[in-house]
């Protein structure tokens, strides 16, 4: 069963605007955690941010911030004044403790391009 | 500095034969990973390993090998038996408890598999 949707294929965005990046999960358990990744064309993948089932807060980390709603399901990245090292696939991840491991489950990734 | 390397870059691979990509890591992480991503899609685990001689399949298991002889070094092996071999392929690792909602896996530069 996929567990990690991401609905937008692509997306651009104007550099310094604003953008949101769509991530919905599947999973039964109450306690799990959701990762977002940022993948440029060199290929490595570079963490961003986390959140836990848990925290009550949404995550930040500098221009990164996750709106988290856990009825919903869905756990967007939101970045603040777009860059054009922004640029990249970014991919929602989720680490779900039934598992049994400490392996990601990923999603297909947003391709973000920003428009100077 | 603290990292994980994999070699080489670029693969190429003629049908037949087998292959090895290295992965060290010098973060004294305990759990390594090895994630396959085509195109357009996101990261499936092919093996994983918790601690030294010791490993797991993931999902996409069948025509791969591992071996975990030593902390730093998870190299994976492509067989013959992989009939759609051609892929960019991420080792990562981790460290932390098994079954931890936060455990943050760090990536390498990845290697590009190409079977001629």
């Amino acid at each position: 069963a996929q567990k990690i949707t991401q609905t937008q294929p692509g997306m651009f965005v104007q550099e310094k605007e604003a953008v949101t990046l769509d991530c919905t999960y599947d999973t039964s358990d109450q306690s799990y955690g959701l990762f977002w990744y940022k993948q440029p064309s060199s290929g490595e993948m570079i963490f961003l941010i986390y959140q836990g089932s848990y925290d009550e807060q949404n995550a930040t980390e500098g221009r990164y911030s996750l709106n988290f709603q856990k009825a919903r399901k869905s756990a967007n990245l939101v970045i603040s004044a777009s860059q054009l090292g922004d640029s990249a696939m970014y991919f929602c991840a989720m680490r779900d403790p039934q598992t049994g491991a400490n392996n990601l489950f990923f999603g297909t990734g947003t391709r973000l391009t920003v428009i100077p | 500095d603290g990292g994980i390397t994999q070699s080489p870059k670029y693969l190429f691979r003629k049908e037949g034969q087998n292959v090895t990509l290295s992965c060290e890591q010098n973060l004294n992480h305990d759990a390594m990973y090895w994630y396959r991503q085509d195109p357009g899609q996101g990261l499936r685990l092919i093996y994983y390993s918790q601690i030294v001689n010791d490993f797991q399949k993931g999902d996409i298991a069948e025509g791969y090998s591992v071996s975990r002889e030593k902390k730093e070094s998870f190299p994976l092996t492509v067989t013959s038996a992989q009939k759609n071999p051609t892929a960019f392929y991420l080792c990562a690792s981790s460290n932390g408890l098994a079954g931890a909602l936060y455990n943050e896996q760090f990536f390498g530069p990845g290697t590009r598999l190409t079977v001629l």
